[in-house]
């Protein structure tokens, strides 16, 4: 039972466009969700957090945002670029679990130039 | 900042042969997890520890497998005896104390049994 799902495997977008990367989570538990992102042989690295409170956060060119009644978050990256190209994903944490992390499947970004 | 080291990066071996994984974390991180990453899938955790102190093994198949935080730093990960379904990434991953939930991780081991 995969509680936190990332549908869509894979997406392409051209250098400049925005890239929207979404996640769906079944836990109502859940009460933080951060992006990773992750190169080819190399561990995953963090991208963007943001608590349950908030439906936004905002870092430079990445924004995510919380649907908490749709159970959905997203990741826009705006302007893309050729190096943002790597798997992204998303995980969520329980509120109280202290630190457990569960990890959708990622989605492979590719940016074209 | 030296990031999370793990050795080897690599590791072949045969079924039923053993296999061990090492991990450093960043320094002053008291917090440890060591993660499998099935291909296409997430990570999922298969240890937590707190300084030397296990405190979720939950998910760690405790027939075959084994880890240990001597000193509350570096730790190691043992398979022993590997089997087919076992080849993988593993990652070690590392947390200040600080209560944070971001979590840094290493470059992982790629194991392959054959």
């Amino acid at each position: 039972d995969q509680q936190v799902k990332q549908n869509s495997p894979s997406l392409s977008v051209q250098e400049g466009r925005i890239s929207i990367l979404n996640c769906d989570y079944t836990n109502s538990m859940f009460d933080y969700f951060l992006w990773y992102k992750k190169y080819p042989a190399e561990g995953p690295t963090f991208l963007i957090s943001i608590s349950s409170i908030k439906d936004k956060n905002e870092d430079g060119r990445f924004t995510v945002f919380l649907n908490k009644s749709a159970k959905h978050l997203s990741l826009h990256i705006v302007p893309s670029q050729p190096g943002d190209s790597a798997v992204y994903f998303c995980a969520a944490r329980i509120g109280g679990s202290a630190r457990q992390l569960t990890f959708g499947s990622g989605t492979q970004l590719t940016v074209l130039p | 900042e030296a990031g999370v080291v793990q050795s080897p990066r690599y590791k072949i071996i045969e079924k039923k042969q053993p296999v061990a994984f090492w991990c450093n974390p960043i320094s002053g991180h008291n917090t440890l997890y060591w993660y499998l990453q099935n291909l296409g899938q997430g990570p999922e955790l298969l240890i937590r520890y707190e300084n030397e102190e296990a405190v979720d093994d939950s998910q760690l198949p405790k027939d075959r497998f084994s880890a240990e935080r001597l000193k509350g730093v570096d730790s190691t990960l043992k398979i022993q005896p590997a089997e087919l379904g076992d080849s993988a990434v593993y990652l070690c991953a590392s947390s200040p104390d600080s209560g944070t939930d971001t979590q840094y991780f290493g470059p992982g081991t790629r194991l392959t049994v054959l």
